[in-house]
């Protein structure tokens, strides 16, 4: 079974432009969650998705936004870059995560990198 | 609230030797906890899980972890480093109910890196 896929791998921007990342999940999962990982912040969480429904959000401005699709691929869009969301974003699916009953499954991530 | 605490951010070991990388849990309920390995520039590979069901739980390649509820932690052991398991290595933390702010949040401690020599 293929696991969870992203695209695209590296990505260079600059400040002020927009960027969407995309996440394929493992076939049959229906839950996706993205998280930023930074070395100074360490992973952080940024929104979980199940259903094309948004259930939970981490701490991060509206400039980071998701959604999700009915086949449960998802994608996430940071809106008006700035230096500091250089970071390695990854995305992670599971069945229906019942927080602790599933275990999430990790993609490679992608690196933006915003100049 | 719950939280995780890495307590070293760097651990050197001889190939050969045993591992142990030290984690520290805090919730307000029985939680769910992970270890996760990341190598440079990948995503993030599950090593074992504790749901409950058994205090010490056997992972890949090795890989063991005891859950000790009166001292909360969940440190990691190896009884023989390889050269190959030089990695980042994450304690994760997952409350055990979904709900509100549960679902899909995963709490991560800070990471220890782990060095083999030769």
């Amino acid at each position: 079974k293929a696991g969870v896929t992203q695209t695209p791998r590296y990505l260079i921007k600059t400040r002020g432009q927009q960027v969407t990342l995309s996440c394929s999940p493992i076939s049959g999962h229906r839950s996706v969650s993205w998280y930023q990982q930074t070395p100074g912040q360490g992973l952080q969480f940024l929104f979980e998705y199940f259903s094309e429904t948004q259930r939970n959000k981490g701490n991060f401005p509206g400039r980071f936004s998701g959604r999700q699709f009915s086949n449960s691929r998802s994608e996430m869009n940071v809106s008006t870059l700035e230096l500091g969301d250089s970071a390695l974003y990854l995305c992670a699916s599971s069945w229906v995560a019942l927080a602790g009953a599933d275990t999430q499954y990790f993609g490679p991530g992608t690196r933006l990198t915003v100049l | 609230a719950q939280s995780v605490t890495q307590l070293d951010s760097h651990v050197s070991v001889s190939e050969g030797t045993p591992v142990l990388l030290r984690c520290n849990y805090s919730s307000s309920y029985s939680p769910s906890l992970f270890w996760y390995v990341q190598h440079p520039n990948k995503g993030l590979q599950l090593l074992l899980k504790y749901t409950s069901a058994a205090t010490l739980v056997k992972g890949i390649n090795g890989f063991e972890a005891e859950f000790k509820k009166s001292e909360t932690s969940f440190h990691l052991t190896k009884p023989s480093a390889h050269m190959s398991d030089a990695a980042e290595y994450f304690c994760v933390v997952s409350p055990p109910n979904a709900g509100g702010t549960s679902y899909g949040k995963l709490t991560f401690g800070q990471g220890t890196i782990l060095t083999v020599h030769p």
